[in-house]
């Protein structure tokens, strides 16, 4: 199975909205809502900041945002903070069974 | 407070074993299906493997045949046993607990490394 397409970097200064895409296939990302995301710090385990493609987990602050259009999902940041640049991973469910990661976005605010 | 330790990383030759542990404190094991995770020095997230909490269990391609995901229920633990490692599984090893198909929570993870 192969990874998921993210973009190495991302950019923006603060106050502004960043999103970040990620590309599977109809195998994986098309194929249902089980696309999640995770920010991670350096040094420190992975945090879950949407999941089922849209849905965010109590105590995630509303600035995050999934949405999907058919292969591609899509993680919005809006009024970019300093403590939002970390690392942010994609995840997918893939067929028949197996979870499928991108390569990982790093985010830096200007 | 909800946590998961993990536990048993360290060097280790190519071609060895070794057993990891995943302890769950907080919240009873049994209520998640749970998965190991790893991540290479520099590199992004990989799926390990997967253990329902009805015993299902997948692999990643990578690893299959040579690693082995268990759970102990009344020890409210999870165990990943890996064999014939090679360089290629150097990583941090995470344990994570899966729901609404998403890892919800997360271990600190444990480094393992392999080399002569």
């Amino acid at each position: 199975q192969s990874a998921l397409t993210q973009p190495a970097s991302v950019s923006g200064s603060p106050g502004q909205s960043i999103t970040i895409s990620c590309t599977g296939t109809s195998s994986d990302v098309g194929s249902s809502n089980r696309v999640s995301w995770y920010q991670q710090h350096p040094g420190k385990a992975p945090k879950l900041m949407i999941y089922e493609d849209t849905q965010r987990p109590s105590g995630v602050s509303s600035r995050f945002s999934g949405s999907k259009s058919g292969n591609t999902a899509s993680l919005t940041i809006s009024g970019l903070q300093a403590d939002d640049e970390a690392d942010y991973h994609c995840c997918s469910f893939a067929w028949p069974f197996s979870w499928v990661f991108g390569g990982g976005t790093k985010v830096t605010v200007l | 407070e909800v946590q998961l330790v993990e536990s048993g990383g360290g060097l280790v030759q190519p071609g060895g074993s070794l057993r990891l542990s995943c302890a769950a404190s907080g919240f009873t094991l049994s209520s998640y299906h749970m998965n190991w995770v790893r991540q290479a020095p520099g590199k992004g997230l990989e799926w390990v493997s997967y253990i329902s909490f009805t015993n299902d269990i997948h692999y990643a391609d990578s690893v299959k045949g040579r690693f082995t995901v268990s759970r102990d229920n009344a020890k409210n633990s999870l165990y990943l046993e890996m064999n014939s490692l090679t360089a290629e599984d150097t990583a941090v090893y995470y344990c994570a607990g899966d729901r609404d198909w998403a890892f919800q929570i997360w271990g600190q993870g444990t480094m393992l490394t392999v080399s002569s």
